[in-house]
C-alpha cells in the first residue's frame, strides 16, 4: 500500500460527459501528480501541484483541470469527455517535489 | 515524440537466472534515471534509480547501468524470482524545477517461470 488513495477505481461514462477523480497524498506529502496511462502509451505527464499551487504541467488538454484543496488532496476534473479519453489514471504523491513518487492505483475511466 | 524507449515489450526467464530490460533515451537533458515496477491493479511502485553522475547504482538484487554516450540504461535482476514477475517501466527526469516530471517508457513486461 502506497498509501496514495484514489477514488473512484473505476468510472463509465459517456461521450460528451464530465468527471472528477479525486486523489488523497500521503500523510505529509506536499505534491501530487497526475498521469494518464492509455492502451498504446506509457504514463503521460499532466500535471503537478505543490502546497495547492501549480508547479509543473505537461501535455495536459484543455478540456482537463486539476486542483489541490488546503487539505491537500487533489481532484482532476475531465469535461466533454471523448473516446479517446478512457486510460488509466494515476496521481502520485512526494514530501516536497524532489524525492520519489508514490503512487495510487489508479482510476480506470471507460468513456463509452 | 517518443523520448524515452523500451524497445522490447516483454521478457521471459527461468528462475534463477538473470533478467535484462533495456531502456534508450533521446533527450540528453534527463540526468535522472528511474525503474518503476508495477503489478496488474497497482499503481507503479519505485524500485532503484541512477544519477547521470554515475554509471551503476546496485540495490540488493537490483542493479542499474547507465551509458551516456550511448544514452542506454539497463536493469539486471539477479537472480530473478517468480514475484518479480511485472512491467518495469524506465523512466527519466530532467532536473531542475522538472522533478516529478517524468518521462516514462511503454514497459516491459518480465514473465519469470519456476
Amino acid at each position: 500500500d502506497s498509501g496514495v488513495t484514489q477514488t473512484p477505481k473505476h468510472l463509465i461514462t459517456a461521450t460528451g460527459q464530465r468527471v472528477t477523480l479525486r486523489c488523497s497524498p500521503r500523510s505529509g506529502d506536499l505534491s501530487v501528480y497526475w498521469y494518464q496511462q492509455s492502451l498504446d502509451q506509457g504514463l503521460q505527464f499532466l500535471i503537478q501541484y505543490y502546497n495547492g499551487e501549480e508547479r509543473a504541467k505537461g501535455n495536459i488538454l484543455e478540456r482537463f483541470s486539476a486542483q489541490q484543496f488546503p487539505d491537500l488532496h487533489s481532484e482532476l476534473n475531465l469535461s466533454s469527455l471523448e473516446l479517446g479519453d478512457s486510460a488509466l489514471y494515476f496521481c502520485a504523491s512526494s514530501l516536497d517535489g524532489y524525492e520519489k513518487l508514490f503512487f495510487g492505483s489508479g482510476t480506470q475511466l471507460s468513456v463509452l | 515524440d517518443q523520448q524515452v524507449k523500451q524497445n522490447s515489450p516483454s521478457l521471459s526467464v527461468q528462475e534463477g537466472r538473470i533478467s535484462i530490460l533495456n531502456c534508450d533515451y533521446t533527450n540528453s537533458m534527463f540526468d535522472y534515471f528511474l525503474w518503476y515496477k508495477k503489478y496488474p491493479a497497482e499503481g507503479p511502485t519505485f524500485l532503484i534509480s541512477i544519477s547521470s553522475i554515475k554509471d551503476k547504482n546496485e540495490d540488493g538484487r537490483f542493479t542499474v547501468f547507465l551509458n551516456k554516450s550511448a544514452k542506454h540504461l539497463s536493469l539486471h535482476i539477479v537472480p530473478s524470482q517468480p514475484g518479480d514477475s511485472a512491467v518495469y517501466f524506465c523512466a527519466a527526469n530532467a532536473g531542475g524545477t522538472s522533478y516529478g516530471k517524468l518521462t516514462f517508457g511503454q514497459g516491459t513486461i518480465l514473465t519469470v517461470h519456476p
